[in-house]
């Protein structure tokens, strides 16, 4: 079965330092990443995908990820944090469901700090 | 509009009351899911529902009802819960294709505690 590891559940940062949030999938075949961000008391919002298209993905807020398959890899990166970046950061593998719909399923999470 | 909207945003309910949370959206997706998520954990899927039709039930208890009344409305009909299923429930939608650009975005979620 496909899934993701997120190593590290707490990350801390400065303020304009750069932000590597990691993951790494397991997987037979190559699959289908997301990673989603989840503010204090709120939903998840998408925030990159990879579905093969390209290797490095970029996506809202600044965030970027790469795609590395000889690492098993697909982790979050940010040039520069801000305050407002502090959130859970959820990296998710994507099933096609064969009755219908599709499937997430969730890494453990890495909660990030930003600090002054 | 990327809006998937949940109802109540807080719900405290005893063990022996019937509930329900609502969820809808307007973007068109045909199918919609319910997700799960207690406090420091990951959400885990409960239900998938794809063109109004059930289709996937992750082994959740029957004390947890889903319902689809039409493809903008997921309903989640909750009886006799435990203290154990307090959890942020999250409600979601996608496009239901069968390939990764089916983007699933998620409600602001329903805080549920059992009392």
């Amino acid at each position: 079965a496909q899934s993701v590891t997120q190593l590290g559940s707490h990350v801390s940062v400065s303020e304009g330092a750069l932000v590597l949030l990691r993951c790494n999938y397991s997987s037979s075949v190559p699959p289908y990443l997301f990673w989603y961000v989840q503010y204090p008391n709120q939903g998840l919002q998408l925030l990159l995908k990879y579905t093969s298209a390209a290797t490095l993905v970029k996506g809202i807020n600044g965030f970027e990820a790469e795609f590395k398959k000889s690492e098993t890899s697909f982790h979050l990166t940010k040039p520069s944090a801000h305050m407002s970046d502090a959130a859970e950061y959820f990296c998710a593998v994507f099933k096609i469901l064969t009755g219908g719909g599709n499937k997430l399923t969730f890494g453990t999470g890495t909660q990030l700090k930003v600090e002054l | 509009d990327t809006e998937v909207t949940q109802t109540p945003k807080h719900l405290v309910m005893g063990m022996t009351n019937k509930k329900s949370l609502k969820c809808e959206q307007h973007m068109g997706h045909r199918a919609m899911y319910w997700y799960k998520q207690k406090a420091k954990k990951p959400p885990e899927l409960m239900f998938v529902y794809s063109y109004e039709k059930l289709s996937i039930n992750e082994s959740v208890p029957s004390r947890f009802s889903p319902e689809c009344p039409n493809s903008s409305l997921l309903n989640l009909h909750l009886h006799a819960l435990q203290p154990e299923d307090s959890a942020l429930y999250l409600c979601a939608s996608s496009q239901g294709e069968d390939r990764a650009s089916d983007t699933i975005y998620f409600g602001e979620g329903s805080w549920l505690t059992v009392v």
